[in-house]
């Protein structure tokens, strides 16, 4: 996934509301995804992640869909909190190599 | 298990200075690998080590240089830094190459300036 530059798509949310975070990725050789979540000052926190044998995924407030004939991934946050406002990158894994996307700014109102 | 750590966090250098980023992992992790992440950017992979002796190029390898003497420390080398090199440098591992250990774990960051 190439970068979008130095402005972020920006997602903004109401206090309990679901976000919706998407991400195209670039090859379909692909076989494993994640999603991670950055803070301001802090490195990548894991969130889930997701082989491409499957389309969907569920943790704890978090659901990962993968649709691999559009190359298309979401990330859905149900009632999104204060404490999930950061960056959220999708990261795609062929071989050894993990490529990252753009990222999305998630910004969530009280 | 303090997990990945990365020395120092900030630093300034002189265009053409050299400096050693320090990274170590006390996971026992196989994989090792270097980013960095340009102001509203993603991460971008430098170079990765997948095991001790072992390292490969990522996709902006250029100007950098990295080696794998143990598991647990995988040193990144600017030889001469240039302006372009200023960014925030992430070092990741995961524990090792089967589809199971793919979970990439990330450390602080490294903030460097280059004047």
């Amino acid at each position: 996934g190439e970068s979008v530059g130095l402005h972020l798509p920006t997602l903004s949310v109401q206090e309990g509301d679901n976000s919706i975070i998407n991400c195209a990725y670039s090859n379909s050789a692909s076989d494993y995804f994640i999603w991670y979540k950055q803070e301001s000052g802090k490195g990548p926190q894991f969130i889930i992640d997701i082989r491409s044998n499957m389309d969907k995924r569920q943790g704890q407030r978090v659901t990962v869909l993968l649709n691999k004939t559009v190359k298309h991934l979401s990330l859905q946050i149900a009632a999104t909190q204060p404490g999930d406002s950061a960056v959220y990158f999708c990261a795609e894994n062929a071989g050894n190599m993990l490529t990252f996307g753009g990222g999305t700014r998630l910004m969530v109102k009280p | 298990n303090a997990g990945v750590t990365q020395t120092p966090k900030f630093q300034v250098l002189k265009t053409g200075q050299s400096m050693t980023l320090q990274c170590a992992q006390d996971m026992n992790h196989e994989y090792m690998s270097w980013y960095r992440q340009d102001p509203g950017m993603g991460l971008r992979l430098i170079h990765y080590s997948v095991g001790a002796g072992i390292t490969d190029q990522g996709e902006v390898p250029n100007g950098y240089n990295v080696s794998r003497s143990t598991t647990e420390d995988f040193p990144l080398r600017l030889l001469s830094a240039a302006p372009s090199q200023t960014s925030v440098y992430f070092c990741a591992s995961r524990q090792g190459r089967a589809w199971y250990q793919e979970t990439q774990y990330f450390g602080p960051g490294t903030r460097l300036l280059v004047l």
